[in-house]
């Protein structure tokens, strides 16, 4: 079965705190892997990768993807209130349905 | 830059009432999307477009249909609607692998 699968479900940390939320999957035929920040409403893209090994930071934020491993990692250093949101990560089918499967999210609440 | 709209914004509907819920986009994007969350859950693929004329079943399907007569437009049907259809709707269109979503529909079925 196509699972995407995210752990931990939920995560509560305080402001300063370095966070690592995980992302694996069960397929290896996927073009991208990517993670999104959903607070209120819609979800707002962060990252996407596709290829092993080959961070991408954005302020905090950074992702790495193992291709390998059939797995993703979302790094946040020094936390603050505003990183608190559900994280979501997701994998693209590519090809001519360009399908994008989510995984359950990660909810991360950053105490201050 | 509109982007992604979807209407309405909430709805309540009781039980085996329909309802079509819209979805625009202005991006002039091939593919769309619908996802369902539910609370504590994360987004579950209900249908996909990768084109006008052309739509599939996502993960989630029974109980809805779509269609795709434009590029711009891809609404959501619900035909008999059920309480397990409450949920928080959102659409999504994208070129590529990024996708843009809308701020969703919450409807409540009672």
């Amino acid at each position: 079965e196509d699972k995407v699968v995210q752990s931990p479900l939920s995560l509560v940390v305080h402001e300063g705190d370095t966070v690592t939320l995980n992302c694996s999957y069960e397929v290896t035929n996927f073009r991208s892997l990517l993670w999104y920040k959903q607070e209120k409403k819609a979800p707002t893209f962060l990252f996407m990768l596709t290829s092993s090994g080959i961070e991408k930071k954005s302020g905090r934020l950074s992702s790495i993807l193992d291709k390998k491993e059939l797995f993703s990692i979302l790094n946040i250093t020094a936390t603050q209130t505003g990183d608190s949101a559900v994280y979501l990560c997701a994998r693209s089918y590519g090809g001519a349905t360009n399908k994008l499967i989510f995984g359950t999210g990660t909810l991360l609440a950053v105490q201050p | 830059n509109a982007g992604v709209t979807q209407t309405p914004k909430f709805r309540i509907l009781k039980i085996g009432q329909s309802m079509t819920l819209q979805c625009t986009q202005d991006m002039n994007h091939n593919y769309m999307y619908w996802y369902r969350q539910d609370p504590g859950m994360g987004l579950k693929l209900i249908y996909y477009s990768v084109g006008a004329g052309i739509t599939d079943k996502g993960e989630v399907p029974n109980g809805y249909n779509v269609s795709r007569s434009t590029t711009e437009d891809f609404p959501l049907r619900l035909e008999l609607a059920a309480p397990s259809q409450t949920s928080v709707y959102f659409c999504a269109s994208s070129y590529g692998d990024e996708a843009f979503f809308g701020q969703g529909t919450r409807l409540t079925v009672v």
